[in-house]
């Protein structure tokens, strides 16, 4: 089985802090990507990783960073969070083989709080 | 402007009733996928759809490339399938957009 983990499944930040979302997948996917869930606006994908330290911008990547130093893992940084950054953040991974055709494999999601 | 539109927003259901969601894009894709997410918030894929059809169980995939729309069939609901049901298209520019999402309550 798949499995992706995320960090924390709660988090609470204060404005101006830097934060650190991190993933991990065990299936040696080369696939990854970061995406925000909010109500109203559904799923946008933040950014995505097609290999080792390569990425890719996705719809909203604004205020976001990201690593992918090694393949099993992908962190999304804020660098300096604001509110408007409280969310529910999902991780997902996929095998490979095809980046828009592969099946995708989620994490269980980080709400984060920014006070 | 989200350019992937679901309908309808919100589904009621009885038990063994069949359900059709509607999913309809913009412009040329490279595929659409079809998403199940629970009440507890995880996102399971169901489909990934380039052409034709495709059936697990009771759930059937459909996409019409020509005229930009593809629909989830849940034959014989259950309780069990009440979710959130979500379709998402990458578009040719490797851009991935998402609709809004189809709430599905199935009553026993």
């Amino acid at each position: 089985d798949v499995k992706v983990t995320q960090s924390s499944r709660y988090l609470v930040k204060r404005t101006g802090e830097k934060v650190f979302l991190e993933c991990v997948q065990d299936m040696d996917h080369e696939n990854m990507f970061w995406y925000r869930q909010d109500p109203g606006l559904g799923l946008r994908l933040i950014y995505f990783s097609y290999d080792v330290k390569m990425k890719e911008k996705g719809d909203i990547p604004e205020g976001y960073s990201v690593s992918r130093e090694k393949k099993e893992r992908f962190s999304l940084i804020l660098e300096s969070a604001s509110t408007n950054q409280t969310s529910m953040y999902l991780c997902a991974s996929s095998f490979g083989g095809g980046l828009r055709t592969d099946t995708q494999y989620f994490g269980p999601g980080t709400r984060l709080t920014v006070l | 402007k989200n350019e992937v539109e679901q309908s309808p927003q919100n589904l009621t259901a009885q038990e063994g009733e069949f359900i059709t969601i509607n999913c309809s894009y913009s412009v040329g894709i490279s595929a659409l996928h079809w998403l199940q997410q629970h009440p507890g918030g995880g996102i399971v894929s169901l489909f990934m759809l380039s052409s034709g059809k495709k059936k697990h169980g009771r759930l059937i995939a459909t996409i019409n490339i020509q005229e930009k729309h593809s629909s989830l069939h849940i034959t014989a609901s259950h309780p069990r399938d009440s979710a959130v049901y979500i379709c998402a298209v990458w578009y040719n520019n490797n851009d991935m957009r998402f609709g809004a999402g189809t709430r599905l309550t199935v009553k026993p």
